[in-house]
């Protein structure tokens, strides 16, 4: 049983540049969740997935957007990157019914110089 | 509003030494859920367990223990001989009954065990 699984591990972009995230949630996920986290920090909540639209965001520019596939997989996408966008970008994945615990992937440490 | 509170950012025991990790949360709903997750120095979180609102048993699994007190919005976690295995930050999160959750986050509090 596969767990959460996220590309690239790591990545290096240049201020102004645009990236992409991607992340495969556990068999039977159907939620999906990206937080950003910096470092010595809490996971921060970007937004979630359910059914390919966005169900709830954090507090996060519009540069920041996302996608779901019917296959469930899901899309980050950064445009126009500053500095502070430096950060592990974490997927988590979990059912839609309440109650039920995220299982986390591996992260995408994205650097931007 | 949802919140998590860990107020402590760090804390070093020394192996064999219990160790208690405060979490303090607070919300309006009625139904709700905690957890708590821990990430190793390699990044990933990890699952460690899950309550329910109405749950106010507490739960041993091993070498960790954990206390829920609805009474002073509490879910604190007990590690019960250290190890030096168990360096790691660990995250209490809370999450709404809504359709799909939302989880919120504490700052963490990063354990070091000193062999």
């Amino acid at each position: 049983d596969a767990g959460v699984t996220q590309s690239p591990t790591h990545l290096i972009k240049t201020r102004g540049q645009q990236v992409t995230l991607r992340c495969s949630p556990k068999s039977g996920h159907d939620t999906v969740s990206w937080y950003q986290q910096a470092l010595g920090q809490g996971p921060q909540f970007i937004f979630q997935y359910y059914e390919e639209e966005e169900r709830q965001r954090g507090n996060f520019p519009d540069r920041f957007s996302g996608h779901q596939f019917p296959n469930y997989s899901s899309e980050l996408n950064v445009n126009a990157l500053l500095l502070g966008d430096s950060a592990l970008y974490l997927c988590a994945s979990s059912l839609s019914q309440g109650g039920n615990e995220q299982y986390f992937g591996p992260g995408t440490r994205l650097t931007v110089t | 509003a949802q919140k998590v509170t860990q107020a402590q950012t760090e804390i070093s025991v020394v192996e064999k030494e219990d160790v208690t990790l405060d979490c303090v949360y607070e919300t309006r709903d009625t139904t709700y859920y905690l957890f708590w997750y821990k990430q190793p120095p390699s990044g990933e979180l990890v699952f460690l367990i899950r309550r329910n609102s109405f749950d106010e048993q507490n739960e041993i699994s091993g070498r960790y223990s954990w206390n829920f007190q609805k009474s002073t919005s509490s879910f604190n976690f007990t590690i019960t001989a250290s190890q030096v295995v168990d360096s790691a930050v660990y995250f209490c999160a809370l999450s709404e009954a809504r359709f799909p959750p939302q989880f919120y986050f504490g700052t963490g509090t990063s354990l070091t065990v000193i062999p």
